[in-house]
């Protein structure tokens, strides 16, 4: 079955105690992008990547970190994580850029 | 189920009865334009989409309507029905050398039946 998978679901964790959130595709698929949901606000792009070890800044980069050093994996890291990056993240990927993404089911994160 | 949207614009139409829901876009060098569809406690998913070449495509009881000139998205869904209910987002591409995504605020659908 294609799918995004995002890795944990839930997560309620302390300030500046880093982490990683996966995310793996099965698609092969050369485009993946990380989004943060906040009510009222829709979905933020926070990193993209073109293909293997190409990543860019979206529009809310800052406070977090990503890798591509392969296709299939996309990981978020959050090396300081501080309370405003409490938010639902979703991963997604796509066999281009300019094609519909797939989503994966969401990470709830609390930064307490 | 997730909570996504706590004060999101909402769309309440009877089942059976023609749905519109409308998206203005930001960048006028936008050319590519997605409708996803989030259920609670899930991810969006893809409906239809359109490129900027084009100004109408229709899918399966779904139509997308691209206006460039005011930079003004629609998708009017037919026959609504319950399980329709959920909540829409657009999603403007644009290529900067890479493909960046902007996805609008969302509107909540309710169907009543």
């Amino acid at each position: 079955e294609a799918q995004v998978t995002q890795n944990p679901r839930y997560l309620i964790t302390v300030t500046g105690k880093k982490l990683t959130v996966t995310c793996s595709q099965n698609m092969n698929h050369e485009y993946m992008s990380w989004y943060r949901q906040d009510p009222g606000l829709g979905l933020r792009q926070i990193y993209y990547s073109m293909n293997v070890e190409v990543t860019d800044k979206g529009d809310v980069p800052e406070g977090y970190k990503v890798s591509r050093k392969e296709k299939r994996n996309f990981p978020l890291i959050l090396e300081s994580p501080s309370p405003n990056q409490t938010s639902l993240y979703f991963c997604a990927s796509s066999q281009q850029g300019d094609q519909p993404q797939h989503f994966g089911d969401g990470t709830r994160l609390s930064i307490l | 189920g997730e909570s996504v949207g706590l004060h999101l614009p909402t769309l309440s139409v009877q089942e059976g009865d023609n749905s519109i829901i409308n998206c203005a876009y930001s960048n006028s060098a936008s050319d590519y334009f997605i409708w996803y569809k989030q259920e609670s406690g899930k991810g969006p998913q893809f409906i239809i989409d359109i490129r900027s070449n084009m100004d109408k495509r229709q899918g399966q009881r779904v139509t997308v309507l691209l206006n460039k000139t005011v930079k003004h998205l629609s998708l009017q869904i037919a026959a609504t029905q319950p399980g329709d209910s959920a909540v829409y987002f657009c999603a403007e591409i644009t290529n900067t050398g890479g493909f960046k995504t902007i996805f609008g605020a969302g509107t909540r659908l309710f169907v009543k039946a």
